[in-house]
């Protein structure tokens, strides 16, 4: 069964700190992966998109790294701001339909 | 440049009432469409999908259902809502398959 999982569930963090969040996927075949952020109550926002032969791809304070072989990706936000606080989806993209398989989220709260 | 609306924004129906989510999409022509549910505290499902004008694949049976009367019009609709119905919808699309999804501000239901 294709899945995804995220951790930690909820992460708090002080303004101006680096923060990591995982993803780790069972989906096969793979077809890409992408980081979505998702502010409270709004819809959700691409911030990344992998594909099998990528490792890493930066969007400004944010980077997502990924590793096809243990099927990890990791994202990782530098010097945090307020405006970051949100909740941050992995979402896998596989199969012949690409059919899409997200993530339940982390929740980031970023405190001044 | 594409833009997804949705509305209402915000909805609070009693139990037994019908339900009608419209989304639609400007800037582009032949999108794939698709409706979200995401309750509290877990992860997007997929509900609906659609290729084209009158055709609507469904991902979960319930008592939901969905309609593409035009290119760009994605509505969601039933005929009996229940308690369960609740959650945030999102309507988002896509150019084709494997693409970034692009999500829609989301709609709030409660059913009361």
């Amino acid at each position: 069964k294709n899945q995804v999982e995220q951790s930690p569930q909820s992460l708090i963090i002080l303004e101006g700190k680096n923060c990591t969040l995982q993803c780790n996927y069972t989906v096969s075949p793979f077809s890409n992966l992408r980081w979505y952020k998702q502010d409270t109550g709004r819809g959700p926002v691409s911030l990344t998109i992998m594909t099998f032969s990528e490792n890493t791809k930066s969007n400004g304070r944010y980077t997502a790294t990924l590793d096809a072989d243990t099927k990890q990706s990791s994202l990782h936000i530098t010097a945090s701001q307020l405006s970051d606080s949100a909740s941050y989806i992995c979402v896998v993209s596989g199969g012949s339909n690409y059919k899409l398989t997200f993530g339940k989220g982390t929740l980031l709260t970023v405190n001044p | 440049s594409q833009t997804i609306h949705q509305w209402p924004a915000t909805l609070v129906q009693p139990v037994g009432s019908p339900l009608s989510l419209e989304c639609t999409v400007e800037g582009t022509s032949n999108p794939n469409l698709y409706w979200y549910r995401q309750a509290a505290g877990r992860g997007l499902q997929l509900l609906f999908y659609s290729v084209g004008i009158g055709q609507i694949s469904s991902e979960v049976p319930q008592n939901l259902s969905a309609s593409r009367p035009q290119d760009r019009q994605f509505i969601l609709s039933s005929k009996k809502l229940l308690l369960s119905d609740s959650g945030f919808y999102l309507c988002a699309w896509t150019s084709g398959r494997g693409e970034t999804q692009y999500f829609g501000p989301g709609t709030r239901l409660l059913v009361l």
